[in-house]
């Protein structure tokens, strides 16, 4: 079947380094998102994983594992605007069509 | 360049009754997916819509239905609603279909039954 898993909730402290992982067993995978929802709003595209390895864009890093089903998205300098909800997305095909299936997201916490 | 926009944003509704949502993505985009959002659930899947035809279907009764205009427009409709049919629903946008296109949100339609 498809799943795609993250821890539900984490806390880390303003101007520190955490790391989001999200495993996802998916058929015919083709590229992970990351996005960003901050309570109440809508969902902001981070990134895109297709190929292996690691890709940095600012203070956001996210990295992919395609042999091992495995990602993680890596938040540098912590700020506390970056308390938000984070939601991976695999993009897996079903029934001849591409569908993302996305984790439940995990919420992070950042405290001063 | 506008994003996408929802309307309503809220709304308030009862058992049994239908409900329609709509769309404006973001202008050119030709691709509109909706999805049902429920704490704890994450995004559910409901249908995508191409060139005005349905590509894409998630694993919802035959109860929620959409459609999409030749503006890339795009309408979502429940009717007989039920009490689990509360939560909030978004609509994303992009240019085209297919992996590797993100996916731009709306900031959804927070429906409750009562």
């Amino acid at each position: 079947g498809q799943n795609i898993d993250q821890p539900t909730e984490m806390t880390a402290t303003e101007g520190a380094i955490v790391q989001i992982n999200c495993t996802y067993q998916t058929s015919g995978f083709n590229g992970l998102f990351w996005y960003q929802q901050h309570a109440g709003e809508a969902p902001t595209f981070l990134s895109y994983n297709v190929l292996d390895g690691l890709e940095e864009k600012g203070r956001f890093s996210s990295f992919l594992s395609r042999s091992k089903g495995y990602s993680y998205l890596l938040l540098k300098e912590l700020q506390m605007k970056d308390s938000a909800s984070y939601l991976c997305a695999a993009y897996s095909l079903m029934d001849s069509n591409y569908q993302l299936i996305w984790g439940a997201g995990t919420k992070l916490i950042i405290k001063p | 360049k506008a994003g996408v926009t929802q309307t309503p944003r809220y709304l308030i509704k009862t058992r049994g009754q239908q409900v329609t949502l709509s769309c404006s993505p973001i202008s050119g985009h030709r691709s509109v997916s909706w999805y049902q959002q429920t704490p704890g659930q994450g995004l559910q899947f409901l249908f995508e819509y191409f060139s005005e035809t349905q590509r894409n279907k998630g694993n919802f009764p035959g109860r929620f239905s959409g459609r999409q205009f030749s503006n890339s427009r795009s309408e979502m409709n429940v009717s007989t609603l039920e009490l689990g049919d509360s939560a909030l629903y978004l609509c994303a946008s992009s240019p085209d279909r297919g992996p590797g296109q993100p996916q731009h949100f709306g900031d959804g339609t927070r429906l409750s039954i009562l």
